[in-house]
């Protein structure tokens, strides 16, 4: 079972590069999640999609872009990169929403992208 | 808009002692509540989801969480901790269309011998 995939694991960037982080999930679930975790601050949410074609923006889009034009896959592109974009990156899915009653909605999470830019 | 407060950043406990780590919550609505974990150089899990069913949630691995309304509070316990527990923990909150988590800063948990 590969579940959620996310690539690259590590990368180092110059200011004003661009990049592409991929993320793939084989369960066939409708909602994918881009988080971004820095230390002692949890988890923020960046971008997430409710299903193929259609994205959303989260707590702290600036500076990123998202498509979903797949079930599987949800690329985050980081268009002219800052040193503030420095972070570990996690992808997450889910077959149901996470909040309300009934099924679970139980985010399954990728292993995280690190990222730094200098 | 939603919110968690994880009151403490850095939880210590001996090994086989009970476990208490606290969250309080702020909605307007009636929310979802959950306790995700995550281990050194790993992706988050779900430990276990409150979503008004009963106010004692039991999850994995020997944790359990209750929702304490009139507290605003939903903290995890577990009554003897193990090596293996020592982990960051980090309570989230629906938001009201209960389609985005919001994340709190998260406690790690030390777990000595």
């Amino acid at each position: 079972n590969a579940g959620v995939t996310q690539t690259p694991k590590f990368r180092i960037l110059k200011i004003g590069q661009s990049m592409t982080l991929q993320c793939t999930q084989d369960m066939n679930h409708n909602y994918m999640y881009w988080y971004r975790q820095d230390p002692g601050m949890g988890l923020k949410l960046i971008y997430y999609s409710v299903g193929a074609g259609i994205t959303d923006k989260g707590e702290v889009p600036n500076g990123y872009n998202v498509s979903r034009s797949t079930t599987e896959d949800f690329p985050l592109r980081l268009e002219l990169a800052a040193p503030s974009q420095t972070s570990v990156y996690f992808c997450a899915s889910s077959y149901f929403p996470p909040g309300g009653s009934g099924a679970s909605g139980e985010l399954f999470f990728g292993e995280g992208s690190r990222l730094t830019v200098l | 808009a939603q919110s968690v407060t994880q009151l403490d950043s850095h939880v210590s406990v001996s090994e086989g002692t009970p476990v208490l780590l606290r969250c309080n919550y702020s909605s307007s609505y009636s929310p979802s509540l959950f306790w995700y974990v995550q281990h050194p150089n790993k992706g988050l899990q779900l430990l276990l989801k409150y979503t008004s069913a009963a106010t004692l949630v039991k999850g994995i691995n020997g944790f359990e969480a209750e929702f304490k309304k009139s507290e605003t509070s939903f903290h995890l316990t577990k009554p003897s901790a193990h090596m293996s527990d020592a982990a960051e923990y980090f309570c989230v909150v629906s938001d009201e269309r209960y389609s985005t988590l919001t994340f709190g800063k998260g406690t790690m948990l030390l777990v000595s011998p």
